[in-house]
């Protein structure tokens, strides 16, 4: 059980746009910022956005990120087959003093 | 280009202790703008921090797995290392070293590309 909740997976068409949500609580989301990570199947995770809604130099504007209050969101348009991946929300849990990570969305193009 | 690489054994035995090491290339470890990290992921799962630790051996751990974990650093080497005590099968899964900015909540980039280590007799 992950301390940020993600859905298991979403799915859209080429070139639709498609929202992964990450929930979480004031001690984490509520406090702190954001990040998310795309997994491509059998490879490491690569940094998306940080600080609820920056993109990392080389990551495409497709990409984007917020957060509201306890829960963040993840933002994904044009839709390509190569994004296809698995998606992570990370954060800092002040009550657990720990990194948390959501339990990660299958992403299906 | 920052990258970062992981070593050590890929099969250890239930009860011993997991030693990987990570070695940094095309930066400095000393750099005091960086705290260096361990994450894991058992096989099909999800994502677990397990610690971080700063040039100057300044370390923060899980808590979950804190009374198990030593993650230290070689600079001379440029590298830092992870030991895990106790091992059981639950601890089996693809180890990552990652580099993080200085806050909490700051994100790890880049990332190794992982090691797999399993825990079987």
């Amino acid at each position: 059980q992950s301390v940020l909740t993600q859905p298991p997976s979403v799915s859209a068409a080429p070139g639709q746009k498609v929202t992964i949500s990450c929930s979480g609580s004031r001690s984490n989301i509520g406090n702190n910022y954001v990040s998310w990570y795309q997994q491509l199947p059998g490879t490491a995770p690569k940094l998306l956005i940080y600080d609820n809604s920056k993109r990392p130099s080389g990551i495409p504007d497709r990409f984007s990120g917020s957060k509201s209050v306890t829960s963040a969101t993840l933002g994904i348009t044009g839709l390509q087959t190569g994004d296809e991946a698995d998606y992570y929300c990370g954060t800092w849990d002040g009550s657990l003093s720990a990194v948390v990570f959501g339990g990660g969305t299958k992403l299906t193009v | 280009q920052l990258q970062l690489q992981e070593s050590g054994p890929g099969l250890v035995k239930p009860s011993e202790t997991l030693s990987l090491t990570c070695t940094v290339s095309g930066g400095s470890i000393s750099s005091s703008n960086y705290y260096w990290g361990w994450i894991r992921q058992p096989p099909g799962k999800g994502l677990e921090w397990i610690g971080s630790i700063l040039y100057s051996g300044s370390t923060y751990y899980n808590p979950s797995l804190k009374s198990r974990v030593t993650i230290s650093v070689d600079t001379s080497n440029n590298q830092f290392s992870l030991k895990l005590s106790s091992v059981t099968a639950a601890d089996t899964a693809v180890y990552y070293c990652a580099r993080k900015l200085l806050r909490y909540f700051d994100p790890f980039d880049p990332w190794g590309q992982g090691t797999l280590v399993t825990v079987s007799s």
